[in-house]
């Protein structure tokens, strides 16, 4: 069985802190994709990326960058210099498929940046 | 090109009563996934459509059921509602060929059920 967790329930910080998202997961399948959502208060979920269980390349996107170690199981976000803006909740979710079929999520971490 | 609608926003219902909650996918879209997110929980996954069959199914008892209708909008139905069911319904849409076929989600309408 597939299982996504997310230990930080709440992070706070200061505008212009850096700040990592935790995520471990568990599965048996070998072939498995990894998401990132960001939830704003509106309550839509917007995608942020997904990664392949066989690509373990770092990414960088702007202010986003994304850790993948399949060897401890997890994939951790970093905000760099947070914003205000970037205050919400964010999920990281586990699937067998590219499409993001039957997202398994984990609880979220609730991110309060403040001025 | 328009995003996921789902309509009401809101819904109050009391206990032992039926609902019906509307998604229209996005434009070219046709598959249609259901998750219902409890206060404080991620969203979990409901069932999918994908050419007005259902497609795949989580660990949800059968008095939720769906509909997928030709122009790949859907619906939720659930019957004899619980005080648990209380929870934002999220729909999330994609098509399912090509490279792509990331999905997305709707606002979602939060039930409420007293």
């Amino acid at each position: 069985a597939q299982k996504v967790t997310q230990a930080q329930t709440e992070i706070s910080v200061v505008e212009k802190e850096d700040v990592t998202l935790d995520c471990v997961y568990e599965t048996r399948d070998t072939t498995y994709y990894l998401f990132w959502y960001k939830q704003p208060p509106s309550g839509e979920l917007v995608f942020l990326i997904r990664r392949n269980s066989f690509d373990e390349q770092n990414e960088i996107s702007g202010r986003y960058s994304w850790n993948f170690q399949k060897s401890t199981s997890s994939f951790n976000f970093t905000i760099t210099a947070s914003q205000v803006v970037d205050s919400a909740v964010y999920f990281c979710a586990l699937s067998e498929d590219f499409s993001g079929y039957a997202l398994n999520f984990g609880k979220g971490t609730s991110l309060l940046v403040t001025p | 090109e328009t995003g996921v609608t789902q309509s009401p926003t809101h819904l109050i219902k009391t206990r032992g009563q039926q609902v019906t909650l509307r998604c229209s996918s996005q434009s070219g879209h046709n598959t249609v996934s259901w998750y219902q997110q409890a206060l404080g929980q991620g969203p979990q996954f409901i069932f999918q459509y994908y050419r007005e069959e259902e497609n795949g199914r989580g660990n949800f008892p059968p008095r939720f059921s769906g509909l997928q209708f030709p122009n790949y909008s859907s619906e939720l139905n659930v019957n004899a509602l619980e005080l648990d069911d209380s929870a934002l319904y999220l729909c999330a849409s994609s098509q399912t060929s090509g490279r792509r076929n990331e999905q997305f989600f709707g606002p979602g309408t939060r039930l409420t059920v007293l």
